[in-house]
Parts: C-alpha cells; sequence; structure tokens
C-alpha cells in the first residue's frame, strides 16, 4: 500500500507557467520534505516542513515555494517553470527530526517543461 | 569534494556473484549513514540503515567505519533483480537533508 503519494506521476508544462504538485502521506508523519532529482544527479532538498514550521534550504531558488494546509497533504509550487526545472520531484516524510530515522520516499512526479 | 562520494561504477557482474560499494564521507559530523537502492526512473528506497556495529539483512552486509569515514555496501549471490543504482547517504544532524552520494549502478546478468 502506498504511503507517500504524489501527483501526478507525469507533468507537463509550458515555460513560465505556474505548476502545482501535491504530496499526501497516511504515515502521520511530522515531517515532510521535497527533494529535485535531476537526470544523473542525486536527489537535492529544495525545503522541509516540521508540522507547520516551512525551513528553506539556503540554495534553493525562489522560484521555489511549498504549502503544507495539514499535516497530510503538502505541496510544491513552481512559480515560474524555467527549463532548467525540468527533473523528477520526490516527496519523503519521516516521523521526527531523528537523524537516525531514514526518510520514506513517493514514487515521484517527474515534470517537463514545453 | 562532494559530501558523499561513491564508486562510479558501473559495476558488471554474473548471477551469484559478490558485489562490494564503497563510500566515503567527508564530514565527521555526519551521524546517520543508509543505503537505499533507486531503480530506473523510479523513486528512492531504503534498503538497509548502516550502524556502527555492522548490520546484515539477508545477502547485504552493511559496515561503517567512522575512523576512516568510509561506508560499505556487500551483496552475495547476485540477483537479477539487483540490478539497480545504489545511493550511499549521511545526515549529519537532525533537521537536515539526507545527503545523498551519486550512486553507484550495478547490472547483474544470466
Amino acid at each position: 500500500d502506498a504511503m507517500v503519494i504524489q501527483n501526478p506521476r507525469y507533468q507537463v508544462t509550458q515555460f513560465g507557467k505556474p505548476v502545482t504538485l501535491s504530496c499526501s502521506q497516511t504515515l502521520n508523519h511530522n515531517v515532510m520534505y521535497w527533494y529535485q532529482q535531476k537526470s544523473s544527479q542525486a536527489p537535492k532538498l529544495l525545503f522541509h516542513y516540521y508540522d507547520k514550521d516551512f525551513n528553506n534550504e539556503a540554495d534553493t531558488p525562489d522560484n521555489f515555494q511549498s504549502r503544507r494546509p495539514n499535516t497530510s497533504f503538502c505541496f510544491l509550487d513552481i512559480r515560474s517553470p524555467g527549463l532548467g526545472d525540468a527533473a523528477m520531484y520526490l516527496c519523503a516524510t519521516s516521523p521526527e527530526l531523528i537523524s537516525n530515522q531514514p526518510q520514506h520516499f513517493g514514487d515521484g512526479t517527474r515534470l517537463s517543461i514545453l | 569534494r562532494k559530501e558523499v562520494e561513491q564508486d562510479p561504477g558501473p559495476f558488471n557482474v554474473p548471477e551469484g556473484a559478490t558485489v562490494a560499494f564503497n563510500c566515503t564521507y567527508s564530514n565527521s559530523a555526519s551521524q546517520s549513514f543508509f543505503w537505499y537502492r533507486q531503480d530506473c526512473r523510479k523513486e528512492p528506497k531504503l534498503l538497509m540503515s548502516v550502524y556502527s556495529s555492522g548490520n546484515e539483512d539477508g545477502r547485504f552486509t552493511a559496515q561503517l567505519n567512522r575512523a576512516s569515514q568510509y561506508i560499505s555496501l556487500l551483496i552475495r549471490d547476485s540477483k537479477l533483480s539487483d540490478s539497480a543504482t545504489y545511493l550511499c547517504v549521511a545526515r549529519h544532524q537532525a533537521g537536515t537533508a539526507l545527503i545523498f552520494g551519486k550512486g553507484t549502478t550495478l547490472s547483474v546478468s544470466s
């Protein structure tokens, strides 16, 4: 049973047209993360939420925003996608912010920019 | 220097072979370590956590050497289904990201 669910699996958008990716979880985990993974590269953290507390990574572009309306859902908003934003976007969760807890990933959304 | 570095691979091995992957990390404050497996165009999936005492899960054995800042993964009796990219991952304090290596690709052939 999928516990971290991302929709859609594939998303195509036009250059500059805002797009929203969604993630939901049935694990009741406190922490939700968004990673960006470009082809042949390692996943890179964009930001995370601990409950409603938002934490942005220093090098995450302003073009990327996130919302977490409740424990179960988290959204990634890309305000004006550029060609360089084409990537796999991975949502992950963990129960707490404890270093020895692994993170559980969703299937990812593959974003293409036309 | 990248924070987590792995053997570049790819590793091409026959079924039944034993294969070992190595990984080094540069931040001595790293506290926790994991091996994730990622199939082509899929999400990373946790393979196993890595403990200082070493740990084994079936055909997979992970070891950590904090003094040398070195992590390894040993796969015995390789199966075709083991073909994937194996990501070495560190986490150096609570509240921060998983730091992924670029991954080592394993291809097991019959």
